[in-house]
């Protein structure tokens, strides 16, 4: 158990629809990281947020976007849903802003549009 | 733009028998590098990393050593286990390019007993 949480573990939805996935970080962690994992594109790094504000970003949609709260959980929404957006979503949290700090990935949400 | 290549698989290795899984990169400067290791059903873990020319990372008997002058990152381990079973990922991390993180496409390995 890496001490991150992702709820919900499984959502299913229709195209157009919006969803927001929630994470919460290893304790003493001030950094989240969002990722796609999709058969066709592979581990695709999406964003990232250290105590509050964006810190890097990645290949993340325009109809993706996510905060991080000043409890430190952060949540990921994605919005007008395609059936393209199928996939694991990972979030991982580090202790530090820099990228060179370990990374602890939650178990991933599974994301399946129909 | 930054990137990583990675060694296709399927690999599948008889227990004890030697691994590689190789790992070249592209990028500006110094970036760190890492593999990460994916169990059925599990996020990724970090199994290693590297974050200069030279390093060597190890960690479980896993071995990798930052190769500056042929960009590569190549993981090996002398004797798999069947518990090694499982996708292999390398990925790299620049501050010249806004700290974003690079993954290879992933390396499945099965060891059969």
């Amino acid at each position: 158990d890496s001490g991150v949480t992702q709820t919900p573990k499984h959502l299913i939805t229709a195209t157009g629809q919006r969803v927001t996935l929630r994470c919460s970080p290893r304790s003493g962690d001030l950094s989240v990281y969002w990722y796609q994992q999709s058969l066709d594109q592979g581990l695709q790094f999406l964003i990232q947020y250290y105590n509050g504000e964006e810190r890097a970003k990645g290949n993340i949609l325009e109809r993706f976007s996510a905060q991080q709260f000043p409890d430190l959980h952060s949540e990921l929404n994605l919005s007008s849903l395609e059936l393209g957006d199928s996939a694991l979503y990972f979030c991982a949290s580090s202790v530090g802003a820099v990228s060179s700090y370990e990374q602890y990935f939650g178990p991933g949400t599974r994301l399946t549009v129909t | 733009g930054d990137s990583v290549t990675q060694m296709e698989g399927p690999v599948t290795l008889s227990e004890e028998a030697f691994l590689t899984i190789n790992c070249t990169y592209t990028a500006t400067g110094y970036p760190s590098l890492f593999w990460y290791v994916q169990y059925p059903g599990e996020g990724l873990q970090l199994l290693l990393k590297a974050t200069k020319a030279d390093d060597k990372g190890s960690n479980k008997g896993f071995e990798a050593t930052y190769r500056k002058e042929t960009t590569s990152f190549h993981l090996e381990k002398g004797s798999v286990q069947v518990s090694d079973s499982a996708v292999y990922f390398c990925a790299l991390t620049n501050s010249n390019t806004g700290n974003q993180f690079y993954f290879g496409t992933g390396t499945s390995l099965t060891v059969i007993p």
